[in-house]
């Protein structure tokens, strides 16, 4: 079945340090696909996503590049900050599905 | 500004009781969701809705069951809550597979 593999946390680096989640999948159909941040207390909400290949998805400050040659779609930064400090989680849906798939998710934290 | 709104933030039950997780969205989406998120598995679904009285099994739906009356609202209900169902329950709706909206999760304890 589908399923996303995202590297294991946590990630802690310095404020303006560069940063990069590395997320592949595995999908049988065309997945768009999305990532998603947690901050403390607070539910997932959508950072940027990419519908279809070589698609940039963008905001702010992040960026990642829908690659299907390689099945990939990392995530990546700059130059963070600490309020960039949360749990990030890489999904894909199938066109003509209901089910989004997650990855575990990454936890980010940045020290000043 | 678009809105999933769930019942608690956090709850404390005893084995065996009746838990009911209510999930309200004010955006008029079609499909919603219950996900349990427990460390290092990530998100896992528990059940989902696409429609008014319809809903599907998601990965993990032993020992839960889910209720939608209305379009706007999505239950979730523990028939004997466990001590195994400690966690964080978050509901989320979405219309067309372009992105999901979260409600802010309900912690639940289960003693």
């Amino acid at each position: 079945g589908d399923s996303v593999t995202q590297m294991e946390g946590p990630v802690t680096l310095s404020e303006e340090a560069f940063l990069t989640i590395n997320c592949t999948y595995t999908a049988t159909g065309y997945p768009s696909l999305f990532w998603y941040v947690q901050y403390p207390g607070e539910g997932l909400q959508l950072l940027l996503k990419a519908t279809k290949a070589d698609d940039k998805g963008s905001n702010k400050g992040f960026e990642a590049t829908y690659r299907k040659e390689t099945t990939s779609f990392h995530l990546e930064k700059g130059s963070v900050q600490v309020s960039d400090s949360a749990v990030y989680f890489c999904a894909l849906i199938t066109v003509g599905t209901y089910k989004y798939i997650f990855g575990t998710g990454t936890r980010l934290k940045v020290l000043a | 500004d678009v809105k999933v709104t769930q019942s608690s933030r956090y709850l404390v039950k005893r084995t065996g009781e009746k838990v009911f997780l209510e999930c309200v969205q004010d955006m008029d989406h079609e499909n919603m969701f219950w996900y349990r998120q427990d460390p290092g598995l990530g998100l896992r679904l528990i059940y989902f809705s696409y429609d008014v009285k319809m809903k599907e099994k998601g990965d993990i739906p032993e020992g839960y069951s889910v209720s939608r009356e209305k379009k706007e609202r999505f239950s979730l209900i523990l028939e004997s809550a466990s001590t195994n169902q400690t966690s964080m329950y978050l509901c989320a709706s979405e219309t067309d597979g372009t992105e999901q909206f979260f409600g802010p999760g309900t912690r639940l304890t289960v003693l």
